[in-house]
């Protein structure tokens, strides 16, 4: 069973604009990851977000967590052509083994 | 340096024939994990191993599915009587001993059932 769930499932923008991602999960976790999918490559890991931080940067990306409402935002800036990709979000119960669960998507397009 | 390696990148199976899909971790990476990913969904956990030992199986749909890593390296899922219903990409992925959190991802095979 998928545990998150990523807002919204598909996003068009234009090339230069700011995209916006979320994330919602069910159980408590010891962190949340941002991972890349494009057509015919492997998932990409992005950035990493423990449960005690609030935001974190990573050049263009932003990501901020909200644990008390159990969610989660990616911002992308300026984006380019080549951040056409699904984006998911996976997080990692407290109880795992490192076992992340995944929720189903944000497709992103990028029109140039 | 490598990368996650999987092959075969595609297979087409008749129903009911058995199936053997290898993944080659990053070399020392101790932690393998197998997904499968259906078409417009995220992975799905299948199993995990930590060097040899397969310490969580939970994901497996059916005892169909079966997964080794005899050496600690590579490792096979193997698929017996396959189904229509199994087709969907396998997603294998390692992490290191350090940083376990990072799972870093081969390019999958995707499975095709007939």
């Amino acid at each position: 069973s998928q545990q998150g769930e990523e807002d919204p499932q598909a996003l068009s923008i234009q090339e230069g604009e700011n995209a916006t991602m979320n994330c919602s999960y069910k159980t408590s976790i010891n962190n949340l990851q941002w991972y890349r999918q494009n057509s015919g490559r492997g998932l990409v890991h992005l950035i990493l977000i423990r449960s005690n931080e609030r935001e974190k940067h990573s050049g263009r990306l932003r990501v901020t967590l909200d644990t008390s409402k159990k969610s989660s935002s990616l911002l992308i800036t300026a984006s380019r052509a080549a951040d056409t990709a699904s984006y998911f979000c996976a997080t990692d119960p407290n109880h795992s083994n490192y076992q992340l669960i995944w929720g189903a998507g944000t497709k992103l397009i990028i029109k140039p | 340096g490598a990368g996650v390696s999987q092959s075969p990148r595609y297979k087409v199976a008749k129903r009911g024939q058995d199936v053997a899909l290898r993944c080659d971790p990053i070399s020392g990476h101790v932690s393998l994990f197998w997904y499968q990913q259906a078409l417009g969904q995220g992975p799905e956990f299948l199993t995990y191993f930590q060097n040899e030992a397969q310490l969580d199986k939970s994901g497996l749909p059916s005892d169909r599915f079966f997964a080794e890593r005899p050496e600690g390296s590579v490792s096979t899922l193997k698929i017996q009587r396959t189904q229509q219903e199994d087709s969907a990409v396998y997603l294998c992925a390692s992490s290191p001993p350090k940083y376990q959190e990072t799972q870093y991802f081969g390019p999958g095979t995707r499975l095709l059932v007939l």
